[in-house]
């Protein structure tokens, strides 16, 4: 159980464009969900935290504009990354919090390729 | 003071061998505490995770908490090759569902 999935696993878009990512709790429902980001070699980034019918939070320095994040139900999350640009290249990983065990599961992430 | 601290190695092991992954926290309302191992390209996976204090085991692995020292560990006994890996110890704090990450500790498994 407790399986996160995640799509596209890989995208590479033109600069300006914007790019959706799915996050999904396969066998569970998840009323909280992360986003993060990860440059080669460091350590995840904390972008937001995404609840179910309601606003995502930032994190300090997080463009909200930039990073749209919606939550419509108990087992998907989006995010939107608008008028991506290179610097937007990253690898982004989403993880859903199973309540009951008060774990994080990651889904396997997505790698954006901004030309 | 970071909050959370591993030593970010390498740290090479032998195969067969136990690996042994430190980590300390420095905010006592941490109370859950999770061990992820991350392969190169890939994302985190739950190895372990531990509530209370003393062990905790499953399969080849171990982990160890005790609160009064602030530190929690991962052993992981006949290490193999398929071990080597980054990983990273995680925390969260009473009334935050945020994890807070360490650096992670690059492990190694020399054949």
């Amino acid at each position: 159980g407790a399986v996160v999935s995640q799509h596209p696993s890989r995208v590479i878009c033109k600069s300006g464009t914007s790019v959706k990512i799915e996050c999904r709790s396969l066998d569970f429902q998840a009323t909280t969900m992360f986003w993060y980001r990860q440059f080669p070699k460091q350590s995840l980034m904390l972008m937001a935290t995404s609840n179910e019918g309601s606003k995502a939070t930032y994190e300090q320095g997080v463009e909200k504009d930039k990073f749209l994040i919606n939550h419509a139900s108990l087992t998907l999350s989006t995010l939107t990354v608008t008028s991506a640009h290179p610097e937007d290249s990253s690898f982004y990983i989403c993880s859903a919090l199973a309540g009951d065990t008060d774990t994080q599961y990651f889904g396997p992430g997505t790698r954006l390729t901004v030309l | 003071q970071k909050e959370v601290e591993q030593n970010s190695g390498p740290l090479s092991v032998p195969e067969g061998a136990i690996a042994s992954l430190n980590c300390t926290y420095s905010d006592r309302g941490s109370q859950s505490f999770f061990w992820y191992r991350q392969y190169s390209g890939k994302s985190p996976e739950l190895i372990m995770s531990i509530y209370s204090n003393g062990d905790k085991e499953d399969g080849r692995f171990t982990a160890q908490l005790n609160k009064a020292s602030q530190y929690v560990s991962l052993l992981i006994r006949d290490s193999q090759p398929s071990d080597s890996a980054t990983y990273l110890c995680a925390v969260t704090i009473i009334g935050n569902e945020k994890l807070t990450f360490g650096t992670g500790t690059r492990l190694t498994i020399i054949p």
